[in-house]
């Protein structure tokens, strides 16, 4: 089983739509996780840490469930800007690998 | 905040022909550094990590090295390029398990 699973999409939605993705993940132990937004053909970028309690920014939701060991990411009131591809990362076993999932791709349509 | 710089931005090599991608972080010192390759289409694959100067650690075996001859410093290396060498490559940074930040990135073309 893979560290790091995804739904590769593509998710297609209309502006406006509510859009969410789920990872998952193997390790346990895993402590740091996060998600991360690649454009086309550029590094990927920070879009937020996923905390324990959950945690919001903006239009931005992240939870985490460590009994099922996933996370989810929510975006409310997709705009244009929002297509990208998401990237699930969650730190290995040794504590110091980060692995990135394959991605979600989203496009958002007007 | 981190800021790593990477280089070239792009590389056309012919088949056989040795490489070397270097990055340098500014902003932080003693970072865990990583080296990742996105092929087109496909994910991020981890290649090499490094938690201190002189310290690699290997994720897929394959024809390609890293060393970290100073601590701000990771090079990616190889002796004969592969065509399935071709790909997005990345450099990372963190601090212990934080956020990672990414240098712009080298498209490799292997001819």
């Amino acid at each position: 089983r893979k560290e790091v699973e995804q739904d590769p999409g593509p998710f297609n939605v209309p502006e406006g739509a509510t859009v969410a993705f789920n990872c998952t993940y193997s390790n346990s132990a895993s402590q740091s996780f996060f998600w991360y937004r690649q454009d086309c053909r550029k590094e990927p970028k920070l879009l937020m840490s996923v905390y324990s309690s959950g945690n919001e920014d903006g239009r931005f939701t992240a939870q985490l469930n460590r009994a099922s060991q996933y996370i989810s990411l929510l975006i409310r009131d997709s705009k244009l800007s929002d297509s990208a591809t998401y990237l699930c990362v969650v730190n290995s076993d040794s504590g110091y690998a980060l692995n990135f999932g394959k991605g979600t791709s989203l496009l958002v349509t007007p | 905040s981190q800021t790593i710089h990477q280089w070239p931005a792009t590389l056309v090599q012919p088949v056989g022909s040795p490489l070397s991608l270097e990055c340098t972080v500014e902003g932080t010192s003693n970072p865990n550094l990583y080296w990742y390759r996105q092929a087109a289409g496909r994910g991020l694959q981890l290649l090499f990590y490094s938690v201190g100067i002189g310290q690699i650690s290997s994720e897929v075996p394959q024809n390609l090295s890293a060393s970290r001859p100073q601590d701000r410093q990771f090079i990616l290396s190889s002796k004969k390029l592969l065509l399935s060498d071709s790909g997005f490559y990345l450099c990372a940074s963190a601090k212990e398990t934080t956020e990672a930040f990414f240098g712009q990135g080298t498209r490799l073309t292997v001819v």
